[in-house]
């Protein structure tokens, strides 16, 4: 069963500073990394979507990377703002038998970037 | 863009009662998801349907039901609320299951009490 862990669980972090979060998944066997945020009491807002075949992406300040073979993904926010303050979560899409796209997501990331 | 409504944002109801939670997407997308999200547990998948009529267990699906009558609404039932179905109820939906591209698309959520 793919199991997906996110650390750290909580970041706290002033304004300006450039940081990672991390994710790691279990089986290798994915059509693709998702990064989500959620802001407090809200939905998820897809942020970014490496495909399997794919190392990175980018968008903005954001950069999200993917190594397979070590089941391991990297979202890296340059220069943070206070209104990146929201939870991260890391989800994969599982490629094998019918698995119809589902997600299998991580605990999430907590961020709090003060001014 | 994409939109995916649900019908309450709040809602508190009794242990026993028959609770429906709605959800409209406007993107004729082929698939849609139910999770619930809890404390220190995640979003955990509840029930799918990868077209109309259809749909498929996911993780939790014990004291849930859904429907899917059509294309664009797929409702969560709860037969007989309990108190630990006390929680925030995502709805998502995608375009399809078999792209390495397709992403999930969240509503708002439903913020449920079961007292």
């Amino acid at each position: 069963k793919q199991e997906v862990t996110q650390i750290p669980a909580a970041l706290s972090v002033p304004e300006g500073e450039n940081l990672v979060l991390n994710c790691s998944f279990t089986d290798s066997a994915i059509y693709n990394l998702q990064w989500f945020r959620q802001d407090p009491g809200k939905g998820l807002t897809s942020l970014l979507l490496i495909q399997s075949s794919q190392r990175e992406q980018t968008s903005g300040r954001l950069n999200a990377s993917l190594d397979k073979s070590s089941g391991r993904s990297t979202l890296y926010i340059a220069a943070s703002q206070p209104g990146d303050s929201a939870t991260y979560l890391c989800a994969v899409s599982y490629a094998g038998g019918t698995s119809y796209g589902k997600l299998t997501f991580g605990q999430g990331t907590i961020l709090t970037v003060h001014p | 863009d994409v939109k995916v409504t649900q019908s309450s944002r709040y809602l508190v109801k009794r242990t026993g009662e028959k609770v429906f939670l709605e959800c409209v997407q406007d993107m004729d997308h082929e698939n849609m998801f139910w999770y619930r999200q809890d404390p220190g547990l995640g979003l955990r998948l509840i029930y799918f349907s990868y077209d109309v009529k259809m749909k498929e267990k996911g993780d939790i699906p014990e004291g849930y039901s859904v429907s899917r009558e059509k294309k664009e609404r797929f409702s969560l039932i709860l037969e007989s609320a309990s108190t630990n179905q006390t929680s925030m109820y995502l709805c998502a939906s995608s375009l399809s299951w078999d792209s390495s591209t397709d992403t999930q698309y969240f509503g708002p959520g439903t913020r449920l009490t079961v007292l």
